[in-house]
């Protein structure tokens, strides 16, 4: 498809399993985020992938949270020991570029996983 | 520290009625300015920016913003409100020439439009 694609769309697991989120970018797109939006709330800053850059994982919130991306196709995010206030649903969007001038490019997102843990 | 406000929870507006949602930002640099529309259970969508240039740009279904800059301000606008308008609605700011690449995003605003 044309857009950014998101799967699971939704995924409910027990609290302390691992789970794994995965994002296909749209071709040609080299910057790369993920956001968690929890219920009823903006958006929260995961991380950040460019090209073949160091990604920026400033906005991880524990080390349970990773994030892999090679070049500039697929993305997975790994939650790992999940606990209950994971909890949201997980956006991922990408862009022509991050960097420089190619930063007024607007990001385009994917349908999300919404992410329950019980 | 940079941030973007959007200080409506909530706007409800009568269809036919023009609507304003209004953005404020507080960042280092000059800013590129966005705004996005979520749907239920859908990613955002992207209305329109601004980078440079007219201080009101034009964007999708008929949406419009003015970016003041003494005021920093990017309030989002439309003639007449639809219902198929009824949305949340999310600003985002992105420092430029600061270093970062994130995109800083409002806490969003839920739009109602009545029939």
């Amino acid at each position: 498809g044309a857009g950014v694609s998101q799967s699971p769309s939704n995924k409910v697991t027990e609290k302390g399993k691992d789970v794994e989120l995965r994002c296909d970018p749209i071709s040609g797109h080299t910057a790369l985020y993920w956001y968690r939006q929890r219920l009823g709330q903006g958006l929260e800053f995961l991380i950040y992938f460019q090209g073949n850059s160091a990604p920026d994982k400033s906005g991880l919130p524990s080390d349970r949270f990773s994030a892999e991306r090679t070049g500039e196709s697929v993305s997975t995010l790994t939650i790992q020991r999940t606990q209950q206030e994971d909890s949201a649903v997980y956006l991922c969007a990408s862009s022509l570029s991050g960097t420089g001038l190619g930063g007024n490019q607007p990001q385009h997102f994917g349908d999300g996983t919404r992410l329950s843990i019980l | 520290a940079q941030s973007v406000a959007q200080p409506e929870d909530q706007v409800n507006v009568a269809e036919g009625n023009p609507l304003t949602v209004k953005c404020t930002y507080s960042v280092s640099g000059n800013p590129y300015l966005f705004w996005y529309v979520q749907y239920p259970n859908r990613g955002l969508q992207f209305l329109l920016k601004y980078i440079t240039g007219d201080n009101l740009v034009k964007g999708s279904y008929g949406f419009e913003a003015e970016f003041n800059k003494s005021q920093t301000s990017f309030h989002l606008k439309k003639p007449s409100a639809l219902v198929s308008d009824s949305a949340l609605y999310f600003c985002a700011v992105r420092p430029w020439g600061s270093g970062t690449y994130k995109y800083i995003f409002g806490t969003g605003t839920r739009l109602k439009v009545l029939a």
